[in-house]
């Protein structure tokens, strides 16, 4: 399975757009990214998915570059109640279950 | 639609007692999953179902960690003896066949004395 990397922790604004990258550079082809989020004391919930390119949702847009070695998520206008911890999972479809140490983000008022 | 239920919520016991924790999915959702999630890490999976087969329990602690999910519907996770590590919080998900996206319950948090 693809190991990812992404930043221990961040912090923004109320407001402000948020890119959180994710590095996966051993990705394989048949593999898809997916995004979670985990508010404290309550399971990940999913966020999004993609292949490549871009994918946008009613929460968040996920940006895919040609070489697929990393992935942004981007979070428009964060509030407060954004702050949780996001995880980049890589895999293939059937199975994507391996959760790293995720991403702090703490937006601030 | 109900989410993924999980019982009990907080559980206190002593080392080399025994716990159970409970999980009932997402009516239809063939694939349920136990996670263990330590404080400040990431969730890491302990065992994960199809119907009521395992597919994966190659990171359950097999000498005092035990699963089964009797009829493909609710899934029961047992830890005896306990230990001080194994002090954490314990989610079950459920997602359908082979699908893309995981449905968390809320966690059981078991703090081991």
């Amino acid at each position: 399975l693809a190991k990812t990397t992404q930043p221990i922790s961040m912090d923004s604004y109320e407001g402000q757009e948020v890119n959180i990258t994710c590095s996966h550079n051993n990705i394989a082809t048949n593999d898809y990214i997916t995004w979670y989020q985990q508010f404290p004391s309550q399971g990940p919930r999913f966020i999004i998915q993609g292949y490549k390119t871009k994918v946008t949702n009613e929460v968040a847009s996920l940006f895919i570059p040609a070489d697929r070695k990393s992935s942004t998520l981007s979070l428009p206008r964060v509030s407060l109640s954004d702050t949780a911890v996001y995880y980049c999972l890589v895999g293939p479809l059937t199975n994507m279950l391996t959760f790293g140490g995720g991403t702090r983000l703490m937006v601030k008022p | 639609e109900a989410g993924v239920a999980q019982s009990p919520r907080y559980k206190i016991i002593e080392k080399r007692q025994s716990v159970a924790f409970w999980c009932n999915p997402i009516s239809g959702h063939a694939t349920l999953y136990w996670y263990q999630q330590i404080l400040g890490q990431g969730p890491k999976l302990l065992i994960q179902f199809q119907n009521n087969g395992v597919v994966d329990d190659s990171q359950l602690p097999k000498d005092r960690f035990s699963a089964e999910r009797l009829k493909g519907v609710d899934s029961t996770l047992k830890i005896q003896p306990a230990k001080l590590e194994d002090s954490a919080v314990y989610l079950c998900a459920s997602s359908k066949q082979e699908s893309k996206k995981l449905f968390f319950g809320s966690g059981t948090q078991l703090s081991v004395l």
